[in-house]
């Protein structure tokens, strides 16, 4: 059984397009994660969401919005798409979301996005 | 300046060799030190925790973590070509966000 799922796996998509990216979990944990990693292997982390509720909202564009419809899904949503999204998105969830040993975050396989 | 920094290599051994990889880093208020290791094209998995300074151990992977001189290091004895792959070093502050900082990621190549 997979444990933390994303779809699509790969998204080829014009510039201007507004697109979304899937992330399910059944793991049964509490917290989940959206990272973007560019093309040199960099891992940033954007958003994390707890039980439903926005933890970490960090400095990304607004064109970027998160949503989780319950505890085990969050969906990234982007509007406006511009060569520079072109990345890695990987999905992640833990047990908690606090710092330590119950942090453990499992990734996705990841999203690959590439913006013409 | 990132508040960790990783080289990003490429690093190649040849099998059998002991690899060390490393990071540096800025924050004082990191406690918690991770080692995810990513195959091409997967998801990062997580390798080795550390809460703290010390050494951690498991097989033929051990975690060292200095905090007076913010420095962490994965040491991969008896290297396989099955340990080919990047590793990233993560680490996060006390509280209650979870955030991961991760640093650029080490890609190892272990040869035959």
């Amino acid at each position: 059984d997979t444990a933390v799922s994303q779809t699509p796996k790969y998204l080829v998509t014009q510039m201007g397009n507004d697109k979304s990216i899937k992330c399910e979990q059944n793991l049964g944990h509490d917290t989940m994660y959206w990272y973007k990693q560019d093309s040199k292997k960099f891992l940033k982390i954007m958003f994390s969401y707890n039980n439903k509720e926005l933890i970490i909202n960090e400095t990304v564009p607004n064109r970027f919005s998160p949503k989780s419809p319950d505890k085990a899904h969050l969906n990234l949503h982007i509007n406006s798409l511009e060569l520079g999204d072109s990345a890695v998105y990987f999905c992640a969830s833990s047990l908690y979301g606090g710092g330590g040993a119950y942090n453990e975050q499992f990734f996705g396989p990841g999203t690959r996005l590439t913006v013409l | 300046q990132k508040e960790v920094e990783q080289d990003p290599g490429p690093l190649s051994v040849p099998e059998g060799a002991i690899v060390s990889l490393n990071c540096t880093y800025s924050n004082s208020a990191f406690q918690y030190f991770m080692w995810y290791r990513q195959y091409s094209r997967k998801g990062p998995e997580l390798l080795m925790y550390t809460y703290s300074s010390g050494n951690k151990e498991d097989g033929r992977f051990t975690a060292q973590v200095d905090k007076s001189s913010k420095y962490i290091s994965l040491f991969i004895r008896d290297s396989q070509p099955s340990d080919s792959a990047t590793y990233l070093c993560a680490m996060s502050a006390r509280g209650n966000t979870g955030k991961l900082i991760f640093g650029q990621g080490t890609t190892l190549q272990v040869k035959p």
